[in-house]
């Protein structure tokens, strides 16, 4: 069965890095394009990135273009989120998610990043 | 960017009755290729969201049949035939034609 299982989520200080992992199971990873969307507190969901199954196609919502990137191991059924110089209104609970074209079907448990100082 | 604009935000109901979810996009959501990327998830309580309809009018497997999907171009809603106990939740839409964006979220909860 297809799962996506985050991790690396913690508390950090503004102006710090953090990376998150997402790892997949259960079907053709390079296939799929893999997403991460995010939720604060309370609130609604929001895009953050997208790249695709090769990992040469990238996009990033204007809110972390420049200070998050997003990257793959095919072979390793890995995806990275690295994220700088975070700030308080990164503090997130971070979903990984299987994204078929237009869509997003398999979503992860999420880890939450607390930015704090 | 596209907005996706939910209403209402809130939508109490009564157990066995209808409940509709309207949701407005700021542009047409017909892709390129002929499709239209619009979808709707359901966040139960302390939950992941999941996926109940793709492009429109697609249910996704072991989502009841009540739910249902329709819309063009920029107006989308979905319809949940006679709501039960555990459909409880925020529900959102997506659209992936362009820059992928949310809508706010309609919480539905019983009266």
């Amino acid at each position: 069965q297809v799962q996506v299982m985050e991790s690396g989520g913690g508390l950090v200080k503004p102006g710090e890095s953090l990376r998150l992992s997402c790892a997949a199971s259960g079907f053709i990873f390079s296939d799929y394009y893999i997403t991460w969307i995010r939720q604060a507190p309370g609130k609604g969901l929001e895009w953050v990135s997208y790249l695709s199954g090769s990992g040469s196609y990238t996009k990033y919502a204007d809110s972390v273009k420049g200070r998050f990137s997003i990257s793959r191991d095919n072979a390793r059924n890995l995806v990275f989120l690295q994220m700088n110089s975070l700030r308080a209104d990164d503090t997130a609970l971070y979903y990984c998610a299987r994204a078929p074209i237009g869509t997003i079907d398999y979503w992860g448990q999420g880890t939450l990043v607390t930015v704090s100082s | 960017d596209v907005v996706m604009t939910q209403s209402p935000l809130s939508l109490p109901v009564t157990l066995g009755q209808p409940a509709s979810i309207s949701c407005r996009s700021s542009q047409s959501l017909v892709h390129s290729d002929g499709e239209t990327y619009l979808s709707w998830f359901q966040q139960r309580p302390g939950q992941s969201p999941r996926r109940l309809i793709y492009k429109v009018s697609n249910r996704d497997s072991g989502v009841p049949d009540r739910f249902s999907g329709s819309g063009s171009g920029t107006d989308f809603t979905l319809k949940i035939s006679r709501v039960e106990a555990e459909d409880v939740g925020v529900y959102y839409c997506m659209q992936g034609t362009h820059t992928w964006t949310f809508g706010q979220g309609t919480k539905v909860e019983i009266k």
